[in-house]
């Protein structure tokens, strides 16, 4: 079974906090994503890492950073935590074939995060 | 413009009846993927059902059923004989073939909070 951990379910920490989310998954998985769930808007993408220190700015990166040192783990930084940051935060991976359309993200369990 | 709507927020359905949850995309690929996934409470993503813009049945897997209509741009999931563990939030998602790394990525909808009464 493919496993995507995070390190948090629950996480409070104050305005101006330096904040790290992480991610593992153990299926060697070359894609990771970071989104952020808010009612209504449903997951917006963050980042996109596609390989080892590669990634791409997905819908709404301001406010966040990313960092992917190894292939199994991708991490998520708020460099200075704002309340408009709290929110659930999930972690994907999928493999990354080249034509095909269908394969599956798997998703974390989601970190909740708490700014105040 | 929104590439995934789901306009319903929320939906009561009846313990074993039918309910639909209706999903419409906006995409000018012609190669794209509909995908439907759940979230029980307890916070975990579940993939459902896939249906790809060229496969010509409509996809089913169990209980689960994609009613796909291209010229409508329509990937409503009809859920059949609801049961109280069916109550959770659904979200509808796409990937488009794109290029580069577009293909790689899923947009969701806003998702709709379905609740089974018993």
């Amino acid at each position: 079974d493919v496993k995507v951990t995070q390190s948090s379910r629950y996480l409070v920490k104050r305005t101006g906090e330096k904040v790290f989310l992480e991610c593992v998954q153990d299926m060697d998985h070359e894609n990771m994503f970071w989104y952020r769930q808010d009612p209504g808007l449903g997951l917006r993408l963050i980042y996109f890492s596609y390989d080892v220190k590669m990634k791409e700015k997905g819908d709404i990166p301001e406010g966040y950073s990313v960092s992917r040192e190894k292939k199994e783990r991708f991490s998520l930084i708020l460099e200075s935590a704002s309340t408009n940051q709290t929110s659930m935060y999930l972690c994907a991976s999928s493999y990354r074939p080249r034509l095909a359309i269908f394969y599956e993200q798997y998703f974390g369990p989601g970190t909740r995060l708490t700014v105040t | 413009a929104q590439k995934i709507t789901q306009t319903q927020p929320g939906m009561f359905v009846q313990e074993k009846e039918a309910v639909t949850l209706d999903c419409t995309y906006d995409t000018s690929d012609q190669s794209y993927g509909l995908f439907w996934y759940k979230q029980p409470s307890s916070g975990e993503m579940i993939f459902l059902i896939y249906q790809g813009s060229y496969d010509e049945q409509n996809a089913t897997e169990g209980r689960y059923s994609l009613n796909f209509q291209k010229a409508r741009k329509s990937a409503n999931l009809v859920i059949s004989a609801s049961q109280l563990g069916d109550s959770a939030m659904y979200f509808c998602a796409m990937r488009e073939r794109g290029g580069n790394n577009a293909g790689n990525m899923l947009t969701f909808g806003g998702g709709t909070r379905l609740m089974v009464k018993p």
